[in-house]
């Protein structure tokens, strides 16, 4: 079967750096997504990554490693507003699109 | 960018009634379009999934007759909820991506559904 494993949740400090991992068993690959889900809301695109490596895109970075079907989302500089659902979801070989469950991040003061 | 219309955001109505939907990609065609429902608390949920001038492609456990997709050009697909039930209460949240390969999908701000 295909699986996406992150975890459930995770609380850090306004200012730090968190990492949520995601680790996934599909058939085939054809891309890694991240999102950001504010409660009530509809998600937001945030990364892709098809090839190996780190894509930065300002506070946000995401990497990818496909031989260990494993990937990160890095947060730096903390920010209250960044308390949200990140979900990882990954194109299978059929171009299906397979969701994580999400991790909730809380953010502390 | 890349930008996704859903309309209404809220709905209340009545048992039996039935409710449409609407999404909307503002600033490109959508090829295929996506419809999820979330319970709170719970993850995103594949409904079906339409591509423009064909029928949707539903789920399995999703009944046909009940959700209703018509994905008449390519920037807009309808979801319609058939004499909907308090079950039917839901969050609805649309996607649109210009290719089904490797782009992402976008999102509407989604439709709160409550049915009385």
């Amino acid at each position: 079967g295909q699986n996406i494993d992150q975890p459930t949740e995770m609380t850090a400090t306004e200012g730090a750096i968190v990492q949520i991992n995601c680790t996934y068993q599909t058939s085939g690959f054809n891309g890694l997504f991240w999102y950001q889900q504010h409660a009530g809301e509809a998600p937001t695109f945030l990364s892709y990554n098809v090839l190996d490596g780190l894509e930065e895109k300002g506070r946000f970075s995401s990497f990818l490693s496909r031989s260990k079907g494993y990937s990160y989302l890095l947060l730096k500089e903390l920010q209250m507003k960044d308390s949200a659902s990140y979900l990882c979801a990954v194109k299978d070989s059929n171009y299906q699109l397979i969701w994580g469950a999400g991790t909730k991040l809380i953010i502390k003061p | 960018g890349a930008v996704v219309s859903q309309h209404p955001s809220w709905v209340i109505c009545k048992s039996g009634t039935s409710v449409k939907i609407e999404c909307r990609s503002l600033d490109f065609q959508a090829t295929t379009m996506f419809w999820y429902r979330q319970f709170p608390k719970q993850s995103l949920m594949l409904m079906a999934t339409s591509n423009e001038g064909s029928k949707a492609t539903y789920e399995q456990g999703v009944e046909k007759d009940k959700f209703l997709i018509n994905h008449a050009s390519l920037t807009l697909s309808t979801l319609t909820v058939t004499s909907a039930h308090p079950e039917d209460s839901s969050f609805y949240i649309c996607s649109a991506s210009w290719d089904s390969g490797s782009q992402p999908q976008h999102f509407g701000d989604g439709t709160r559904l409550s049915i009385l």
